[in-house]
């Protein structure tokens, strides 16, 4: 079974913040990827990051990090010095090998306080 | 460029009414899906369609009908709705098995419906 768990439902930090969102997932392929989703109030899904099981290194880009760590099943997602900007839904999800499947998390809605 | 449109931005519909969603993308994308997004819930998944044959259909009841003209093109036609089918809903697409982030989904803006 292809499980994902935000288990942060709403996060709030004043401005300049570093704030971290926790994914924790469950599969049992051995080869699945790892996404993080932003949705603004707009509604619009916005791609983050993708990320293969095989490649564990983890990435930075701007204010955004990722942290994979296979032997805990988890997928964190930073943000350091946060701006308004920043508030909106963030959705975790995993995708098996086979077949075009996303399993969503249920999102972690961040609020950046001015 | 990973753009994905949808139109339109907002619907309101009686119950009686018939309407369509569009949903457009001219990246090569070959799957191409719709998704009901209730409030503060994650998108759940209605539809699949790879190189424009439907492949999977989540028990969506049939006053939701889909349609794949080409592959750039994906409607869903909508006929008989209920107040609770009022939602946002979602189009995605992805692309070629053999391209590059083939397992990302690029979603488009969504289209708010209220059923009345």
């Amino acid at each position: 079974a292809q499980k994902v768990t935000q288990a942060q439902t709403e996060i709030s930090v004043v401005e300049k913040e570093d704030v971290t969102l926790d994914c924790v997932y469950e599969t049992r392929d051995t080869t699945y990827y790892l996404f993080w989703y932003k949705q603004p109030p707009s509604g619009e899904l916005v791609f983050l990051i993708r990320r293969n099981s095989f490649d564990e290194q983890n990435e930075i880009s701007g204010r955004y990090s990722w942290n994979f760590q296979k032997s805990t099943s988890s997928f964190n997602f930073t943000i350091t010095a946060s701006q308004v900007v920043d508030s909106a839904v963030y959705f975790c999800a995993l995708r098996g090998i086979t077949g075009n499947q996303f399993y969503f998390g249920t999102g972690t809605s961040l609020t950046v306080i001015p | 460029d990973t753009e994905v449109t949808q139109t339109p931005k907002h619907l309101v519909m009686g119950m009686t009414n018939k309407k369509s969603l569009k949903c457009e993308q001219h990246m090569g994308h070959r799957a191409m899906y719709w998704y009901k997004q209730k409030a503060k819930k994650p998108p759940e998944l209605m539809f699949v369609y790879s190189y424009e044959k439907l492949s999977i259909n989540e028990s969506v009841p049939s006053r939701f009908s889909p349609e794949c003209p080409n592959s750039s093109l994906l409607n869903l036609h909508l006929h008989a709705l209920q107040p609770e089918d009022s939602a946002l809903y979602l189009c995605a697409s992805s692309p070629p098995f053999d391209y590059k982030n083939r397992e990302t989904q690029y979603f488009g803006p969504g289209t708010r419906l209220l059923v009345l």
